[in-house]
């Protein structure tokens, strides 16, 4: 069956460490992959989209990572901050019986400690 | 910015109620979308819409139905609300021919509870 799993439901780290996140995907052949950061009662947030054929992308202190062949995506976070905290979101685009679908993982809980 | 606005934070709607959720987008978006997200099972994808009056069900659309009469509304609607059906429902939208090849931009949400 389709999955998506997020390394981990919470990750803590120190401030000014390298968040790194975790997104694995089986039985799907994504052409997209996003990630999104969610802040408590509040909607999720658009950060980055990677292509298939792309195989990093950064913003600033973020870096994704897309490699088909492991069906994995990597999320880092350099110079983490406190305020980094937040779930984080990534999502793929799949075809299931609904059609094509924007699916997304369950979500790692970073915590950034000063 | 793109804006997407739901119409309330929180409703509390008693069984068997028809309940009305509204979203609205200010950035002419193409395709508009709800899911539900529930502590341990993520976000679901109940119905999206990629044009006026056009819908396309997601995941779980059953005991939902949507409403889009202009590009800029898009509706859910609970025709008979059940307690299995209180969530926090989130709209988003994104722009494009395609679905999923560029950003969607959710709304707040709207925590829903069943009574």
């Amino acid at each position: 069956s389709q999955k998506i799993e997020q390394n981990s439901e919470a990750l803590n780290i120190q401030e000014g460490k390298t968040a790194t996140l975790t997104c694995n995907y089986t039985n799907y052949s994504p052409a997209y992959l996003q990630w999104y950061r969610q802040d408590p009662g509040r909607g999720p947030v658009f950060l980055l989209l990677i292509r298939e054929n792309e195989k990093e992308k950064r913003k600033e202190r973020l870096k994704v990572t897309f490699d088909t062949t492991l069906k994995q995506s990597l999320f880092h976070i350099t110079a983490s901050q406190p305020a980094d905290s937040a779930t984080y979101l990534c999502a793929l685009d799949v075809e299931n019986q609904a059609g094509t679908a924007l699916i997304f993982g369950k979500g790692t809980t970073l915590s950034v400690s000063s | 910015d793109v804006k997407v606005t739901q119409s309330s934070r929180y409703l509390v709607k008693r069984t068997g109620e028809k309940v009305f959720l509204e979203c609205v987008q200010d950035m002419d978006h193409e395709n508009m979308f709800w899911y539900r997200q529930d502590p341990g099972l993520g976000l679901r994808l109940i119905y999206f819409s990629y044009d006026v009056k056009m819908k396309e069900k997601g995941d779980i659309p059953e005991g939902y139905s949507v409403s889009r009469e202009k590009k800029e509304r898009f509706s859910l609607i609970l025709e008979s609300a059940s307690t299995n059906q209180t969530s926090m429902y989130l709209c988003a939208s994104s722009a494009g021919l395609f679905l999923y090849n560029s950003p969607l931009h959710f709304g707040n949400g709207t925590r829903l509870t069943v009574t």
